[in-house]
């Protein structure tokens, strides 16, 4: 079963529309971690959050925000305004500290594009 | 400051060659992954380190696969007998974080292998 997933494979939006990546994922733990990453065409993959399953606080910074929903096992991310330099994948990644220790698992991960 | 390094950035090698993948990652990072990302397709785990120590290589997908990390430093991947399904990008990752999940992994620029 897959643990992460994506489902948006592809999104293309205009400059400065809001947009919305879903996230769901899929855990027996207790604890775990939550991330997003954004990898640009360059390739390197960027950290941007790490959410603990303890923690259901909304988080923004700046024109990112994320939502995180034990209830839904969902952590959507939304960038607000977007620009062209926003255009990347995007992964969600999960972290199972009992049963998986220390490995991420990715989503398929979500090519968003910006267009002027 | 520095970031993770890998060396070499692009490597094509004959079906049946052998490779050397190298990971340089951020000093003092307890924590070293090795990821596989297929084209299209996000991170796979293929193994782990703390310090010297391997301890997951669950991920490895056959036992032509062998990594290293002997002085706790540089970690080396090394893929005998080379298949073309092993054509992929080769992620490198380090963490300051011992163990648990809880620490953003950050990323090296990856080796994208081609096997002909």
């Amino acid at each position: 079963a897959q643990k992460v997933t994506q489902a948006q494979t592809e999104i293309s939006v205009v400059e400065k529309e809001d947009v919305t990546l879903d996230c769901v994922y899929e855990t027996r733990d207790t604890t775990y971690y939550l991330f997003w990453y954004k990898q640009p065409p360059s390739g390197e993959l960027v950290f941007l959050i790490r959410r603990n399953s303890f923690d259901e606080q909304n988080e923004i910074s700046g024109r990112y925000s994320w939502n995180f929903q034990k209830s839904t096992s969902s952590f959507n991310f939304t960038i607000t305004a977007s620009q062209v330099v926003d255009s990347a994948v995007y992964f969600c990644a999960l972290s199972e500290v009992e049963t998986s220790g220390s490995r991420l698992t990715f989503g398929e991960g979500t090519q968003l594009t910006v267009n002027p | 400051g520095a970031g993770v390094s890998q060396s070499p950035r692009y490597k094509v090698a004959k079906r049946g060659q052998d490779v050397a993948l190298r990971c340089d990652p951020i000093s003092g990072h307890v924590s070293l992954f090795w990821y596989q990302q297929a084209l299209g397709q996000g991170p796979e785990f293929l193994t782990y380190f703390q310090n010297e120590a391997q301890l997951d290589k669950s991920g490895l997908p056959s036992d032509r696969f062998f990594a290293e990390r002997p002085e706790g430093s540089v970690s080396t991947l090394k893929i005998q007998r080379t298949q073309q399904e092993d054509s992929a990008v080769y992620l490198c990752a380090s963490s300051l974080e011992a163990s648990g999940g809880r620490g953003e992994q950050y990323f090296g620029p990856g080796t994208r292998l081609t096997v002909t």
